[in-house]
C-alpha cells in the first residue's frame, strides 16, 4: 500500500466551484506539505504544517486553505476554483529532522 | 533571479553515454541538495541527496556540489532508455521559519536507443 495518499486523482471542475483535495499517509510523519506543479515551473509550495496545530503559507497560497484534521491528514482547499489554479497537486510528508520528502501520486485538477 | 535554477532540456543523450545535468542556486547559505526523478504523470521519487563539498556517488548516479559556486550537478552513467524522466533538483535552506526546500524547473532527460 502507498505511504501518501491523494483523493481524488483527477477533478474537472467549473470556476467558482469549492474543491477540497485530501492527502493522507501512513509513515507516523509530523509535517506535511501541499505543492502545485505546472509545466516548467517545477514544484511550488501552497501551505505546510509542521503538527496538527501549526499551519504556515508557503509561496502560493492566496486562493488556497488548509486544513490538518489530525497528524496523518492534510487537506487543502480551492474556495472558489478558478482556471489559473488548473494544475497537478502534489501532497508530501516528512519527519522532523529527517531530509526526504515523499510524495502522494498526485492529483490532476483542471478548472474550467 | 530564480532561487533554484535548471536548463528545462530536453537533454538528449544516446543510451549507454553520460548524461550531465546542472543545476545553480541563489542563497549561500543552503545546507542540503537533493536530486528528484519524475517520471511523466508520477510524482518525484529522491534519487540523491547531498550536503558536503565534492562528489557522492549512488549506483550509476554521481552527485557533484560546490557551495562556493553554488553549483550541483548530477551524472547518469550508462545512461537506459529507463532513465528518460524529468530531474528535479531541490535545495533545502533553513530560515528562521523553519526549513525551505526550493525546487528548480527540472530538466527533461531524453535517452535513446
Amino acid at each position: 500500500d502507498a505511504d501518501v495518499t491523494q483523493t481524488p486523482r483527477n477533478r474537472i471542475t467549473k470556476t467558482g466551484k469549492r474543491i477540497m483535495l485530501e492527502c493522507s499517509q501512513t509513515k507516523g510523519h509530523d509535517r506535511m506539505y501541499w505543492y502545485r506543479q505546472d509545466p516548467g515551473l517545477g514544484l511550488r509550495l501552497i501551505y505546510y504544517s509542521f503538527d496538527v496545530k501549526d499551519i504556515n503559507k508557503g509561496e502560493i497560497s492566496d486562493g488556497y486553505s488548509v486544513s490538518r484534521q489530525a497528524q496523518a491528514k492534510f487537506s487543502l482547499s480551492l474556495e472558489s476554483a478558478i482556471p489559473n489554479q488548473t494544475a497537478l497537486y502534489f501532497c508530501a510528508s516528512r519527519a522532523s529532522g529527517a531530509d526526504t520528502q515523499y510524495f502522494g501520486p498526485g492529483t490532476r485538477l483542471t478548472v474550467l | 533571479q530564480k532561487e533554484v535554477e535548471q536548463n528545462s532540456g530536453p537533454l538528449s543523450v544516446p543510451e549507454g553515454a553520460i548524461a550531465s545535468l546542472n543545476c545553480t542556486y541563489s542563497d549561500r547559505v543552503s545546507q542540503s541538495f537533493f536530486w528528484y526523478r519524475q517520471y511523466s504523470g508520477k510524482s518525484p521519487e529522491l534519487i540523491m541527496s547531498i550536503y558536503s563539498n565534492g562528489d557522492k556517488e549512488d549506483g550509476r548516479f554521481t552527485a557533484q556540489l560546490n557551495k562556493a559556486s553554488q553549483y550541483v550537478s548530477l551524472l547518469i552513467r550508462d545512461s537506459q532508455p529507463s532513465d528518460s524522466a524529468t530531474y528535479l533538483c531541490a535545495v533545502n535552506t533553513i530560515k528562521a521559519a523553519g526549513n525551505k526546500l526550493t525546487f528548480g524547473g527540472g530538466t527533461r532527460v531524453l535517452v535513446k536507443p
